[in-house]
């Protein structure tokens, strides 16, 4: 079973910096299978990218998603306030079926 | 879109809970509908998902013994009963709707999730 790591823990960043989160899968996926998902406290998960770079419908253009292989990254080219929050990293194996999150990246306010 | 769960439960251990989620704003035959589960400041986990144009459903190992998923078209509800529960299934239950055509599988609509409380 894929194993998803998500680096740093913690990423404590000022508003206009950029943050790049990382997502790494203990063997190779396919980028088809790879979605990133952003938290906020009291709020359910929000579908940030899917297919490990194509943004989700209302997302905008400073968040952007690249990667293939084992090595995947959430990158946020400016940071606003709304963007403080966790994001999830997730797999899809498609046979069985199988969803596999990642533990998860806080960006908080330096 | 929206889908709305129910509220939140308090139950003692091996008992059983069932959390509804009525969907509106789309086909609900058209899509499928996750059902994942969040323990206070923990990460997200997967219990099953069900097919609702042929009821076909996929459970999670951890769970596959005692969830069970069902949806009814007539009302555009889809439901997640977990039974023998245990301490450790407190947690915020969330269904999501799930797009698995027109490209790579994703939850593009949320509930607001279901707090389940398992206490003595």
């Amino acid at each position: 079973e894929v194993v998803l790591t998500q680096s740093p823990d913690t990423l404590s960043l000022s508003p206009g910096e950029r943050a790049a989160l990382s997502c790494r899968a203990s063997q190779s996926v396919s980028s088809n299978y790879l979605a990133w998902y952003q938290q906020k406290p009291g709020q359910p998960p929000r579908l940030v990218i899917y297919g490990a770079s194509s943004r989700a419908a209302g997302i905008p253009d400073r968040f952007t998603g690249s990667g293939s292989g084992t090595d995947f990254t959430l990158t946020i080219s400016r940071l606003e306030p709304e963007d403080f929050a966790v994001y999830y990293c997730k797999l899809y194996r498609k046979s069985p079926p199988l969803f596999t999150f990642g533990p998860g990246t806080k960006v908080d306010i330096k | 879109v929206q889908m709305v769960q129910s509220g939140p439960e308090v139950r003692k251990p091996g008992a059983s809970v069932k959390v509804s989620c009525k969907t509106s704003g789309y086909s609900f035959t058209s899509y499928s509908v996750i059902w994942l589960r969040q323990a206070r400041g923990q990460g997200l986990e997967w219990l099953g998902w069900i097919s609702v144009y042929n009821g076909y459903t996929t459970y999670a190992q951890k769970v596959q013994d005692r969830v069970t998923i069902t949806t009814d078209t007539s009302t555009t509800t889809a439901f997640m009963e977990l039974r023998g529960l245990r301490s450790n299934d407190t947690a915020i239950y969330y269904c999501a709707r799930v797009v698995a055509v027109a490209g790579p599988v994703r939850f593009d609509y949320w509930g607001q999730g279901t707090l389940v409380i398992v206490s003595s």
